[in-house]
């Protein structure tokens, strides 16, 4: 299974809401990240998991926190949000010693 | 700042041309990635070329890569409407997890 799944496909919240975003992949890949990708523009980083420990966290605000439950599933808590926030999420994960990510086909959030 | 830049920023082509993108780059890498990303969707791993490689082939693609410029190209030959997609040059930092993706090529193939 070489893939990545991310859920839902779009998601439609206020900004009072608490919604999650899911990743999940099967490859045994030990690294996931979550990017932030507005139109038109190039992914961003917010922040890395290697082996289910927080890595890098580009400044993200903390009304988007990350878990990783486990080494195959990512989420992404998403509270009080700004309509700014609206973009394309997508979580990746790489395994050890390999170079190339694999996306999965992102959560489109729009946030009222 | 992103360390990849890419140009052009859109291109529009026929069926059949070929297609030529550029990117820079501003610090050491041990390796130079392109990804394609269709409309809304999520990137797709196209090819790698290594810092000691000076040109890459895979089907239809070719890369090149000039580490004294820091600068590397993507060639597309025999372009088909199923190419057309955003293009983004990726360079992984040294020795971490994290990836800097140039702005992007935004390629129209027209049948």
């Amino acid at each position: 299974d070489t893939e990545v799944t991310q859920t839902p496909k779009h998601l439609v919240m206020g900004m009072t809401n608490k919604k999650s975003l899911k990743c999940e992949q099967h490859m045994g890949h030990r690294a996931m990240y979550w990017y932030k990708q507005k139109a038109k523009k190039p992914p961003e980083l917010m922040f890395v998991y290697s082996y289910e420990k927080l890595s890098i966290n580009e400044s993200v605000p903390s009304r988007f926190s990350p878990e990783c439950p486990n080494s195959s599933l990512l989420n992404l808590h998403l509270h009080a949000l700004q309509p700014e926030d609206s973009a394309l999420y997508l979580c990746a994960s790489h395994g050890t010693g390999a170079n190339e990510q694999f996306f999965g086909p992102g959560t489109r959030l729009t946030v009222l | 700042s992103q360390q990849g830049e890419e140009d052009p920023q859109a291109l529009s082509i026929q069926e059949g041309e070929n297609a030529t993108m550029n990117c820079s780059y501003k610090t050491s890498i041990n390796n130079l990635q392109w990804y394609r990303q269709n409309s809304g969707r999520g990137l797709v791993h196209l090819i790698l070329i290594r810092s000691n490689e000076r040109e890459k082939h895979s089907g239809r693609l070719r890369v090149t890569l000039d580490t004294s410029k820091k600068s590397s190209s993507l060639l597309i030959t025999a372009s088909r409407a199923a190419d057309t997609a955003s293009y983004f040059c990726a360079t992984p930092f040294i020795g971490g997890f994290k990836t800097i993706f140039g702005a992007g090529t935004r390629l129209f193939v027209k049948a």
